[in-house]
């Protein structure tokens, strides 16, 4: 499966934008790109998920590099319930059913007030 | 509308006892899975079921775990003689994916954890 590199962590003010980067270099040409969000003491949530062209949802906007090495989450307004750790995860071939998710460490974000 | 809810929300076990923890998931949901989440990572898949085919379990640690789902709704993950290794959270996920469309959404438990003393 392809990998993914995320920071650990990162810091942010409270509404001011946030772009939480996301390394793929290895990604397969039908890898989908995933986000979901775990808050503290919750099981993960989905927050966006995109193929080539940028996303936007109510929660996030997904920008995604040409080359779809890299990518970057992009939460606007960034509020203290944001805080959370984010796992970017690679989506694997559409003929394989059962898509378990394959989580690495995620990056923390820590939102100030 | 209701989402996902495993139970127990905590569970500690001594040793060597056997546990079994619940899984309910969103109605009409096709797809069930497990995760193993350890403290400080992410979570690790263990098991798929679509309907009551358990059609993946590479991700089972050792034969002491098992997971079922008789009648495709309801799962249950029994842990058989604990081992301190074991300590983490539970988490479950259902997702409508039926196997043929590609696009999934998994919508996770808050979990159980597990301490094993």
């Amino acid at each position: 499966d392809a990998k993914t590199t995320q920071p650990n962590s990162m810091e942010s003010n409270e509404e001011e934008p946030v772009h939480l980067p996301c390394n793929h270099s290895t990604i397969s040409g039908t890898d989908y790109i995933h986000w979901y969000r775990q808050l503290p003491s919750q099981g993960p949530e989905y927050v966006i998920h995109g193929l080539t062209s940028n996303v936007n949802n109510r929660m996030a906007s997904l920008a995604i590099a040409e080359d779809r090495k890299s990518s970057t989450l992009i939460l606007h307004r960034a509020t203290l319930r944001d805080a959370a750790v984010y796992y970017c995860i690679l989506g694997i071939s559409p003929n394989n059913a059962g898509n378990m998710l394959t989580f690495g460490g995620g990056t923390r974000l820590m939102v100030k007030p | 509308g209701a989402g996902v809810s495993q139970s127990p929300r905590y569970k500690v076990a001594k040793r060597g006892q056997d546990v079994a923890l619940r899984c309910d998931p969103i109605s009409g949901h096709v797809s069930l899975f497990w995760y193993q989440q350890a403290l400080g990572q992410g979570p690790e898949f263990l098991t798929y079921f679509q309907n009551e085919a358990q059609l993946d379990k590479s991700g089972l640690p050792s034969d002491r775990f098992f997971a079922e789902r008789p009648e495709g709704s309801v799962s249950t993950l029994k842990i058989q003689r604990t081992q301190q290794e074991d300590s983490a959270v539970y988490l479950c996920a259902s997702s409508f994916d039926t196997g043929v469309t590609y696009y999934y959404e998994q919508y996770f438990g808050p979990g159980t954890r597990l301490t094993v003393t």
